[in-house]
């Protein structure tokens, strides 16, 4: 109940393409879904998240779509660019005294010029 | 706002000796630090919560005492790794909460450990 499962583990996507990652969890006291952004070497950046009262958020050509009912959610990046070539990880938090972030297994995005 | 830095970025050390990485919210206070550690193409592996103040909390499975964590300000966490090994070369990464935001974590930069 605690695991986040994200796909695909690759992806390869043309420049101007739509990147869509998505993931799927099972514990429904999960509060908070966030999507990182990470270079090699570098620590997570948060991306943008949401919480389960909106079934999506869209920030710039980043979007979250969430479906409560389904256990799922998405991150689709539209005109997708070569600098946007990194690793993705989805995450879902408990909230609460523990506040705790679950992550996903990771998706490594490459958009080819 | 909401930025974190560590110290070092990268660190070698010898086997058998200590190695100390700070973790630094720089423009807000944090509640609660987190220390993760993540292995080349693999996701992140919480290792330690920390509240200001308060003794570290373990995830299953990590030492706590090879791993020491020192919460010891609302801006400053320390990660010790003691008498290190070949096997706790890893990059570690720590993030930071702050306090009444539910879930919004913000990460470091990382720091690159190895051990020879």
């Amino acid at each position: 109940q605690q695991q986040v499962k994200q796909s695909p583990q690759s992806l390869i996507v043309q420049k101007g393409g739509i990147s869509i990652i998505n993931c799927a969890y099972e514990n429904t006291a999960f509060d908070y879904f966030p999507w990182y952004q990470q270079f090699p070497g570098k620590g997570p950046a948060l991306l943008i998240a949401i919480r389960p009262d909106v079934s999506e958020k869209k920030e710039g050509r980043f979007t979250i779509s969430f479906n409560k009912s389904a256990k799922q959610f998405s991150l689709h990046i539209m005109d997708s660019q070569p600098g946007d070539s990194a690793t993705y990880f989805c995450a879902a938090n408990y909230g609460g005294a523990t506040n705790k972030l679950i992550f996903g297994t990771g998706t490594l995005l490459a958009v080819q010029p | 706002g909401a930025v974190v830095s560590q110290h070092p970025s990268w660190v070698i050390c010898k086997s058998g000796t200590s190695v100390k990485i700070e973790c630094r919210s720089l423009d807000f206070q944090a509640t609660t630090m987190f220390w993760y550690r993540q292995f080349p193409k693999q996701s992140l592996m919480l290792m330690a919560t920390s509240n200001e103040g308060s003794k570290a909390t373990y995830e299953q499975g990590v030492e706590k005492d090879k791993f020491l964590i020192n919460h010891a300000s609302l801006t400053l966490s320390t990660l010790t790794v003691t008498s290190a090994h070949p096997e706790d070369s890893s990059f570690y990464i720590c993030s930071a909460s702050k306090a009444g935001v539910s879930g919004e974590q913000y990460f470091g930069p990382g720091t690159r450990l190895t051990v020879t």
